[in-house]
């Protein structure tokens, strides 16, 4: 199993300042890897996929990069309506599995 | 528009069973690769099943495998979750999701329907 590690647990930034989330994989999941947003009392939301694309809808501040075992998240400048947990996933075979969440905050 | 809508969860005892449906609109169900994936309360989120569009091929974690069979109706374009032999660490929120064609990451997500495993 692929296991997925993402850090910090909790982020705390001010409105407007840039918020930058990582995921690490155990093992190469090359650009199989996805982004989720859960806003309280909802479904998660894809944000990225393939690590980099971004679904359709999704506001030009979200980006995502890395391939291999590293990844980002980025949220150029944080708006109130980010404030949520933000999940990645990988998806390089069937058995696909998620990090534990990334909490952000307002600071 | 897609639209997906769980159904069928609610209270059962340990060591009961219990089956979720999960009615989809919106696009060709056949096509698609359908999973579940579940949240326990305050938790993070955790993949429990995928299925082919065919039905053919299905997968599931070790934490369900035995327990859990994923079936899908492609004439209702519904798709369903049959739970076993369930324990008080399967008590979750189970969203059904789809999947875009050739991909295994989840595009469309229902509102999910809660599962509580106590006596």
């Amino acid at each position: 199993e692929i296991v997925m590690t993402q850090s910090p647990a909790t982020l705390s930034v001010s409105p407007g300042e840039r918020a930058t989330l990582s995921c690490t994989a155990s093992q190469s999941v090359s650009t199989k890897l996805a982004w989720y947003q859960q806003k309280p009392g909802q479904a998660p939301r894809l944000l990225i996929y393939g690590a980099s694309t971004t679904a359709t809808g999704i506001p030009a501040r979200f980006s995502g990069s890395g391939s291999g075992t590293e990844f980002t998240l980025t949220i150029s400048s944080l708006q109130s309506e980010d404030i949520a947990v933000y999940y990645c996933q990988q998806y390089t075979t069937w058995l696909r599995t998620f990090g534990q969440g990334t909490k952000v905050e307002i600071k | 528009e897609v639209q997906l809508l769980e159904s069928g969860g609610g209270l059962v005892q340990p060591g009961g069973s219990l089956r979720l449906s999960c009615a989809v609109s919106g696009f060709t169900f056949s096509s698609h690769t359908m999973g579940w994936v579940r949240q326990a309360p305050g938790k993070g989120l955790e993949w429990v099943s995928a299925i082919s569009g065919s039905g053919g091929d299905t997968s599931y974690p070790d934490s369900v495998k035995g327990r859990f069979t994923s079936s899908r109706d492609n004439s209702k374009s519904t798709l369903y979750l049959q739970l076993n032999s369930l324990r008080a660490e399967d008590t979750a929120i189970y969203y059904c999701a789809k999947a875009p064609m050739g991909n295994y990451y989840f595009d469309y997500w229902g509102q999910g329907t809660l599962v509580t495993v106590s006596s």
